[in-house]
């Protein structure tokens, strides 16, 4: 079993509908979760993180923990098209010393 | 912009030649990290950092080395480049702490023919 994954699409979504990307992981010592997003030709740019059992809100996101089911989600909401991009989700093990493990990445598209 | 600066953005060398590329950062954050990512693998570990002449293997660190003689600057090593090492690289940087994130450079694109 890979240590993180996500589906990679893509999966793609109206605009204005609500995106929901998925995260799964292996290591239950894992402490925090991070979202990033990456456009085309450009570097992944950290949108959230998470740390607490469930929701995190910050503006159209919401990131998801649940860590009894090893589960990490990103909801978009009023999904645009700028939002089209890949959705990477990244894990932290307890006493890695900030090592990230990463997912393969969702693809996103959201449609006019 | 989290004050990160990878050199060169690209290059194009031959097999068999040395290549160093260069992170530099402004934040005088402890961890600093090399990352490739290549089609179908996502983003793996090189080497990482964590303070002046501090540094450790990561997940695909075979071929490369690393060093770190000032906190500002993380220099990647290919001592004789392979095909199979064209990819894109990524510096990060993160300060200490459980949860905190790592943020990146724009991207060194490494082609070896």
């Amino acid at each position: 079993q890979k240590e993180v994954e996500q589906n990679s699409g893509p999966l793609s979504v109206p605009e204005g509908a609500i995106a929901s990307l998925n995260c799964t992981y292996s290591d239950r010592g894992s402490q925090s979760f991070f979202w990033y997003r990456q456009y085309s030709g450009k570097s992944p740019e950290l949108i959230m993180f998470i740390y607490s059992n469930g929701d995190k809100e910050d503006g159209r996101f919401t990131a998801q923990l649940n860590k009894a089911s090893q589960y990490v989600s990103l909801l978009i909401r009023d999904s645009q098209p700028s939002d089209s991009a890949t959705y990477l989700c990244a894990v932290k093990r307890g006493g890695s010393q900030g090592n990230l493990i990463f997912g393969k990445g969702t693809k996103l598209s959201v449609k006019p | 912009d989290a004050g990160i600066t990878q050199s060169p953005r690209h290059k194009v060398t031959e097999t068999g030649t040395p290549v160093t590329l260069r992170c530099h950062q402004t934040e005088n954050h402890r961890y600093m990290y090399w990352y490739r990512q290549d089609p179908g693998h996502g983003l793996r570990l090189i080497h990482y950092s964590y303070g002046v002449k501090d540094t450790d293997k990561g997940e695909v660190s075979d071929g490369y080395s690393v060093s770190r003689s000032k906190t500002e600057d993380f220099l990647l090593t290919l001592e004789s480049a392979t095909s199979s090492q064209t990819s894109v690289y990524f510096c990060a940087i993160s300060v200490d702490g459980q949860y905190q994130p790592q943020h990146f450079g724009d991207g060194t694109r490494l082609s070896i023919l």
